[in-house]
């Protein structure tokens, strides 16, 4: 299995409401990723885990807050969001954090704000 | 600052070889990724240089120079199905690693 599975796909949510990304994989991986991709942009990275601790927090605002429960999963919970929040999330994993490790990627949420 | 630049768009025909340049300004350099993303699908890894020279694989290879700040990615005998987006990212440590992406070339095979 080399797969990194994300739920939702598509996910449409108002400004009030709180929603949460999910992010899975399955080869024993313990570095795990959220980047953000605007239309024609390249992914910018948001958080990084290692060893289920936050690693890497890119100054990116409390509305999006990450979260770890164990090696395989990794959250976003999303709570309060604005219109421009609106973007592809990509989650991705790599066996460790460090060196030549290439990222394994999901296939992303497609969120839009209203 | 980190700045990483490649071409927007570049288009070619099937069977034809392509060069998609990324050139790089980073601090703490550690390797040069390519990744390649179809519409509306997740990046995949294609290669990884972190020593000069060329790097091949298949149809693909890829070329780092590291004190011109460099590199490239050959596409031979191009197919439909390389249309995508190409994504060049350089890994940096700057007191942590981190993978910084370019702007990316959406590249574009026509019959």
């Amino acid at each position: 299995d080399t797969e990194v599975t994300q739920t939702p796909k598509h996910l449409v949510m108002g400004m009030t409401n709180k929603k949460s990304l999910k992010c899975e994989q399955h080869m024993g991986h313990r570095a795990m990723y959220w980047y953000k991709q605007k239309a024609k942009k390249p992914p910018e990275l948001m958080f990084v885990y290692s060893y289920e601790k936050l690693s890497i927090n890119e100054s990116v605002p409390s509305r999006f807050s990450p979260e770890c429960p164990n090696s395989s999963l990794l959250n976003l919970h999303l709570h309060a969001l604005q219109p421009e929040d609106s973007a592809l999330y990509l989650c991705a994993s790599s066996q460790e954090w460090k060196g030549n490790e290439k990222l394994f990627f999901g296939s992303g949420t497609q969120l839009s704000v209203l | 600052g980190q700045n990483i630049d490649q071409p927007t768009e570049m288009t070619a025909t099937e069977g034809a070889i392509v060069q998609i340049n990324c050139t790089y300004q980073t601090s703490g350099f550690n390797g040069l990724f390519w990744y390649q993303q179809h519409a509306g699908e997740a990046p995949t890894f294609l290669s990884y240089n972190v020593l000069d020279g060329l790097e091949e694989k298949g149809r693909f290879s890829s070329f780092l120079s590291r004190s011109k700040g460099y590199s490239y990615l050959l596409l031979k005998e191009l197919q439909m199905k390389d249309s995508a987006s190409y994504l060049c990212a350089v890994r940096v440590n700057t007191g942590f690693q981190k993978l910084v992406f370019g702007t990316g070339t959406r590249l574009l095979v026509s019959p």
